[in-house]
């Protein structure tokens, strides 16, 4: 059964930094594309960031693009997202989803809620 | 990046009725539609991609049509899980984008 596990959120102030994780299991971790996707309060999903399968390529949304850094680990089966500089605009759960060859997101964690807040 | 325009908004249903959400893009994306049903507590499922492809697992009372510019979410004979959040995706070109969303809430 594949599983993810988002970790590491919580309540940051305005220029702080922050960094999330993603533990994966049920699948061979490394076969994949994976992301971040976003959801602020009462909004829409938005796609935040993606990476290739040994992380030699990264791809972001303009309004994360300098201020964030996707990563993984594929010896442990864990993605990461460095979130510096943090806004109040960057208040959302964070998930972590599998990502298709064909670019859609089939399976999804259940999320971690960051706000930033002084 | 293409904008992905959902409607409607919110949408009152009873079961077994039948309901249509719409989803047009900004500039042709193929095929290359994704929908996902969001629901409190549980994991994004995905249901559909490529436009009308049921991913394993979605019943087969949701269906998925359209190409170009202009996308339908069909479900038939609702069931009570089926009310919740939808979304639409699509998955032609960086950035990914998604629609605004539909609740489909119990009439």
């Amino acid at each position: 059964e594949v599983q993810l596990v988002e970790s590491g959120g919580g309540l940051v102030q305005p220029g702080r930094s922050m960094k999330l994780s993603c533990a994966a299991s049920g699948f061979t971790f490394s076969d994949y594309y994976m992301a971040w996707v976003r959801q602020a309060p009462k909004k829409g999903l938005e796609w935040v960031a993606s990476i290739s399968y040994e992380g030699s390529s990264t791809y972001y949304g303009d309004s994360v693009k300098g201020r964030f850094t996707i990563s993984r680990d594929n010896a442990k089966s864990t993605l990461y997202l460095q979130m510096n500089s943090l806004r109040s605009e960057d208040t959302a759960t964070y998930y972590c989803a599998r990502r298709q060859v064909q670019r859609y997101f089939d399976y999804w964690g259940q999320g971690v809620m960051v706000t930033v807040s002084s | 990046d293409v904008q992905m325009t959902q409607s409607p908004s919110n949408l009152a249903a009873s079961p077994g009725e039948s309901v249509s959400i719409n989803c047009k893009a900004s500039k042709s994306i193929s095929k290359y539609l994704a929908w996902y049903q969001q629901k409190p507590g549980k994991a994004n499922k995905l249901l559909i991609y490529s436009g009308s492809t049921l991913q394993s697992g979605t019943p087969s009372r949701f269906s998925g049509s359209g190409s170009g510019t202009d996308f339908t979410l069909t479900i038939r004979n609702l069931e009570p899980e089926d009310f919740g959040l939808y979304y639409c995706q699509q998955h032609n070109e960086y950035p990914d984008t998604f629609g605004a969303g539909t609740k489909l809430e119990l009439k």
